[in-house]
């Protein structure tokens, strides 16, 4: 079985421009989550999908970030404009069952 | 807000075995996970335990949960060098079972 896929891995932006991510999940898996880990901290939670609608977004800087799942399957995260403290890791994951949910390897962003 | 805590720093002999301690707050958490990440690496899965489960054993990795005290462990029997990561422990935030709230990890490292 594949694994979650996530492009581009790295990413080098100029603060003030956008970015976007994209993220496919495991098929079938109904659940999709965007995380964002900055530097020594644990994942945070961005927002999370069922199928294609938002579930939660609670933690989503919606003035600057926008995330989309379309057709409920894969997913793009945006950034515009990014600061320079959105240097970090953006992890999606998939899940089709609440308690287990598989990580992808992440988009490595830098803002300069 | 809810919070996970655990040790920054773990160094053991290979072959030895390793414990890696958490506590948290949520006390409505009803899953508990642990995760690994190899460097630029997403996170692994490693095991989930449930809230009424007081132990869990797979394989190498025996898992511990004093639910009074809001404490969990890690424990990983004859460490090999493979083991060398970050483990993060998770709670499941007791609103939305699919909302994992991270500790800040665990980096242990093994010594040949």
């Amino acid at each position: 079985e594949a694994g979650v896929a996530q492009s581009p891995r790295y990413k080098i932006i100029e603060k003030r421009q956008s970015v976007a991510f994209w993220c496919n999940p495991i098929s079938g898996h109904a659940t999709l989550y965007w995380y964002q880990q900055i530097l020594g901290q644990g994942p945070k939670l961005l927002i999370q999908f069922q199928n294609n609608g938002v579930v939660d977004d609670s933690q989503l800087p919606k003035d600057r970030f926008s995330a989309e799942r379309l057709k409920g399957v894969d997913s793009t995260l945006k950034i515009q404009p990014a600061k320079l403290e959105d240097s970090a890791v953006y992890l999606c994951a998939s899940s089709r069952t609440v308690y287990e949910q598989y990580f992808g390897p992440g988009t490595r962003l830098t803002v300069t | 807000g809810e919070d996970v805590e655990q040790s920054l720093f773990l160094s053991v002999r290979e072959g030895d075995s390793s414990v890696i301690n958490c506590t948290y707050t949520d006390s409505s958490s009803t899953y508990l996970y642990w995760y690994k990440q190899e460097p630029g690496a997403g996170l692994q899965l490693l095991t989930y335990i449930f809230s009424n489960m007081d132990m869990k054993q797979d394989q190498r990795l025996t898992v511990l949960l004093n639910k009074k005290d809001k404490h969990l462990s890690l424990r990983i029997a004859d460490t090999q060098t493979g083991d060398s990561a970050i483990y993060f422990c998770a709670s499941g935030d007791g609103g939305s079972q699919g909302n994992l709230i991270f500790g800040k990890g665990t980096k242990l490292s093994v010594k040949p």
